[in-house]
């Protein structure tokens, strides 16, 4: 069975750092990944994914990720974030019968 | 353009209440249908998913059942709410024939059971 693994639960970042969140999977085959986005009070969207192709992948909002197969992550980076970045960010991987499987989320808070 | 509708929004049962969440997609066939429930700590888990009218897969055992009438639409229930039925429900939708686009997902339902 597929399982997804987000170790930071609650980030903490002043605007303008740099963010990485981690995204490791547990898969044996071929799987595709994403990253969703949950600012507050609205739908998850989804921010990038990854099928096939070029590892480093790039999203919407200067977002990025990249996949690194002998890790079995896809860690989520930015290179400044904005206030505006406030929100839960959940990585999803998918293997057979297109079922996707979440992580726990990890809460992103960016103080001014 | 494809749309996705979830109601009620937010939702208040005592236990032992029935439940009828709502999901109805607009704008495309054939669609993938799922119900995930989002617990705070705990992420978004997987409860049903459908890949046809009538056709239901549940992922964990629990005290709700989904069914799906007619093809864009999913419906979530229960006889006899807990307390541990509270939490945030989201009902998706993907294309059949793969996910290259992902999901797609509703505005979700704030459920309380009290």
């Amino acid at each position: 069975a597929q399982s997804v693994s987000q170790h930071n639960h609650h980030v903490i970042l002043s605007e303008a750092a740099s963010l990485e969140l981690g995204c490791n999977y547990s898969y044996g085959g071929t799987v595709n990944l994403f990253w969703y986005v949950q600012y507050p009070g609205q739908h998850l969207q989804l921010l990038l994914k990854y099928f096939s192709g070029d590892p480093l992948v790039k999203g919407i909002k200067g977002f990025e990720a990249e996949f690194i197969k002998s890790k079995f992550s896809f860690n989520l980076r930015k290179p400044s974030v904005q206030w505006s970045d406030t929100a839960e960010y959940f990585c999803a991987v998918t293997g057979t019968a297109s079922k996707l499987t979440f992580g726990t989320g990890t809460r992103l808070q960016v103080t001014l | 353009s494809q749309t996705i509708h979830q109601w009620p929004a937010t939702l208040v049962q005592p236990v032992g209440s029935p439940l009828s969440l709502e999901c109805t997609v607009e704008g495309t066939s054939n669609p993938n249908l799922y119900w995930y429930r989002q617990a705070a700590g705990r992420g978004l888990q997987l409860l049903f998913y459908s890949v046809g009218i009538g056709q239901i897969s549940s992922e964990v055992p629990q005290n709700l059942s989904a069914s799906r009438p007619q093809d864009r639409q999913f419906i979530l229930s229960s006889k006899k709410l807990l307390l541990s039925d509270s939490g945030f429900y989201l009902c998706a939708w993907s294309v059949r024939a793969g996910i290259s686009h992902g999901y797609t997902f509703g505005s979700g339902t704030r459920l309380t059971v009290v």
